[in-house]
């Protein structure tokens, strides 16, 4: 069953502008995850944040990580036209029995004019 | 390159054939297959989860005698969708992982039924 909640559910930008996303989930994870799907394709995974991290970054992206909260944000800084895309939050749920077994949220879908 | 093959990528069907979908773990052994569904405009749900030699665990909603998977292998894990209906027309993807290493997805494969 789905358990986060992404928002906002669309986000339009300008080139250059930031990005922030943001992921809320119900259940203790071990982490949390960030997808990237471009339009019909398949995910391009972009970083993952364990339940004992509070902030990871990777080149323009910036993740935090509020687990008393349950949520999740991501950042996207100096967007660019390229990065129009959907990007999902994606949770492994503590306690489960497979690793690897995700939970996703239901997306943001980021368009960045040039 | 591509450490997870998913083939085809894109498949028209007639409404009440059936559609095989495989999933190939390259120059590793996949023992567990995670089968994810995407409808249009919306997030990804779980389907079920194939171990090799077993029998696949389905998520709660899922038809097993309509969605029947095969994980015979430890490279491949196959989806078949039994007499498919329009309302099966989603996107289906999968995912495993290697050595508890980060999830690898397919590529997808997105299903139309005519």
């Amino acid at each position: 069953s789905q358990q986060g909640e992404e928002d906002p559910q669309a986000l339009s930008i300008q080139e250059g502008e930031n990005a922030t996303m943001n992921c809320s989930y119900k259940t203790s994870i071990n982490n949390l995850q960030w997808y990237r799907q471009n339009s019909g394709r398949g995910l391009v995974h972009l970083i993952l944040i364990r339940s004992n991290e509070r902030e990871k970054h990777s080149g323009r992206l910036r993740v935090t990580l509020d687990t008393s909260k349950k949520s999740s944000s991501l950042l996207i800084t100096a967007s660019r036209a390229a990065d129009t895309a959907s990007y999902f939050c994606a949770t492994d749920n503590a306690g489960g029995t497979s690793y690897g077994k995700l939970t996703f949220g239901q997306g943001t879908i980021l368009t960045v004019h040039p | 390159g591509a450490v997870v093959s998913q083939h085809p990528s894109w498949v028209i069907c007639k409404s009440g054939t059936s559609v095989k979908i495989e999933c190939r773990s390259l120059d590793f052994q996949a023992t567990t297959m995670f089968w994810y569904r995407q409808f249009p405009k919306q997030s990804l749900m779980l389907m079920a989860t194939s171990n090799e030699g077993s029998k696949a665990t389905y998520e709660q909603g899922v038809e097993k005698d309509k969605f029947l998977i095969n994980h015979a292998s430890l490279t491949l894990s196959t989806l078949t969708v039994t007499s498919a209906h329009p309302e099966d027309s989603s996107f289906y993807i999968c995912s495993t992982y290697r050595r508890a290493e980060k999830l690898f997805f397919g590529s997808g494969t997105q299903l139309s039924v005519l």
